[in-house]
């Protein structure tokens, strides 16, 4: 299996708190993506990286925001988790970026719970 | 938006059926195209790409359509092992995979 993880795998928080969802990869991965999973939704993405420093908003970025300080982590952080946030998070990888014929690998997720 | 549905299912099949799904998109611009199987509570992984003349790896088969805009998943001689969500996804041509479009699945379940 390729080698991603993703912390923490579940987490409860309250209303109004700051989360960080951490996403590690070791297999030097250029690309790298946050999603969301939603019951009635596809999954959608939220913020993706291209490179060290280099990230830009996906298509349900409002109230997150991402780091990549090393090729090998994606820092997921929600300002002020709101129930509206509770879902799924998957982080997936990719060596060349997934389109054309590259395709993501994803982490297990993490489960957020917001109260 | 809906650039890409799927039948939600659940298609519930005994062991050694026949079963296909179908995928709809809507960008004509579209150039790639896959099945990812996800478990439940576990994460989606690929099946397999779709490619234009059609591909099989086992007992999967798939199909594009690109005059209908349509790619199928023919899965035969069902096992247990089979039963899941397939994900169709889309992408539209971006090459940072920033358009991959994810269908809501489509849930399978065969039984014995």
């Amino acid at each position: 299996d390729a080698g991603i993880t993703q912390s923490p795998r579940h987490k409860v928080t309250e209303t109004g708190t700051p989360v960080t969802l951490r996403c590690h990869q070791t297999e030097n991965h250029r690309y790298m993506y946050w999603y969301r999973q939603d019951p009635g939704h596809g999954l959608r993405l939220i913020h993706y990286s291209y490179g060290v420093k280099d990230t830009d908003k996906g298509e349900v970025s409002d109230g997150y925001s991402v780091s990549r300080s090393k090729t090998e982590d994606f820092l997921l952080t929600l300002e002020s988790a709101t129930s509206s946030q509770t879902s799924v998070y998957f982080c997936a990888i990719s060596p060349q970026g997934a389109g054309g014929a590259n395709v993501l690998t994803f982490g297990a997720g993490s489960r957020l719970t917001v109260l | 938006r809906k650039e890409v549905e799927q039948d939600p299912g659940p298609f519930n099949v005994p062991e050694g059926a026949t079963v296909a799904f179908n995928c709809t998109y809507s960008n004509s611009a579209s150039q790639s195209f896959f099945w990812y199987r996800q478990d439940c509570r576990k994460e989606p992984k690929l099946l397999m790409s779709v490619y234009s003349s059609g591909n099989e790896d086992g007992r999967f088969t798939a199909q594009l359509n690109r005059a209908s805009q349509y790619i199928s998943l023919l899965i035969r001689d069902s096992k247990l092992s089979d039963s899941a969500t397939y994900l169709c996804v889309v992408n539209s041509g971006n090459q940072a995979g920033t358009a991959l479009i994810f269908g809501k699945g489509t849930t399978l379940s065969v039984s014995s």
